[in-house]
């Protein structure tokens, strides 16, 4: 079975600190995708940052970045320079099927972005 | 303008009754879905649609029922409503069907069965 799994239910850290939420998934296929999304307290889901698994290079968006470590199917999300607008739950997500876009998620983190 | 909308936002019943969720998307994509999110923000998908067709349909109840009128559209219908049905329901819309798409989210409706 396919899973994902973040073992870190909650997070706090100051403003301007740096902070990593992981992720780990099972998977037997050898090209994917992984996906980081962040729903705020408005409720809306929206996507941080997507990771094409054939791609070495890790995917960075602005102060967001993800170490992904194939191998030992890990897809931890990187967020510097912390702000409050970041205060959130975060889902890692991965698609169960190749070709459609059936996405099983992670249980979240919830994290709070101290003043 | 909101690309992804659905209605209503909140909606409170009571159990037994029979409900309707409605979506739709301007963002001229071909690809709809339903997730379920319960109390402890675990979120699942139910259905999905391409251009009108189903394409996912994932093992929930029959009382559930999506209708897709068109590709910009898709509701879903939940009959004789239990209280185990209440969560955040959201609608979502991706450009095509690839599992690489990324997906667009509506802000969600709250149903609360009582």
């Amino acid at each position: 079975a396919q899973t994902v799994t973040q073992s870190q239910p909650e997070m706090s850290v100051q403003e301007a600190e740096t902070v990593t939420l992981s992720c780990t998934y099972d998977t037997s296929e050898n090209n994917y995708y992984l996906f980081w999304y962040k729903q705020p307290p408005s409720r809306q889901m929206i996507l941080v940052i997507r990771q094409e698994a054939y791609k070495q290079q890790n995917a960075t968006e602005n102060r967001f970045s993800v170490n992904f470590q194939k191998a030992a199917k890990s897809f931890s999300l990187k967020i510097s320079d912390s702000q409050l607008g970041d205060t959130a739950m975060y889902f890692c997500a991965f698609p169960l099927i190749q070709g459609a876009q059936k996405l099983v998620f992670g249980q979240g983190t919830r994290l709070t972005i101290n003043p | 303008d909101t690309a992804v909308s659905q209605t209503p936002k909140y909606l409170v019943t009571q159990m037994g009754n029979d409900k309707s969720i409605k979506c739709e998307q301007n963002l001229g994509h071909d690809t709809m879905y339903w997730y379920k999110q319960d109390s402890k923000k675990f979120l699942k998908i139910m259905f999905s649609y391409n251009n009108k067709e189903l394409i996912i349909n994932e093992t929930v109840p029959n009382r559930f029922s999506p209708k897709s009128p068109d590709k910009a559209h898709l509701n879903l219908h939940i009959n004789s409503l239990e209280l185990g049905d209440s969560a955040v329901y959201f609608c979502a819309s991706s450009l095509h069907r690839e599992s690489g798409e990324k997906l667009f989210f509506g802000s969600g409706t709250q149903l609360s069965v009582l």
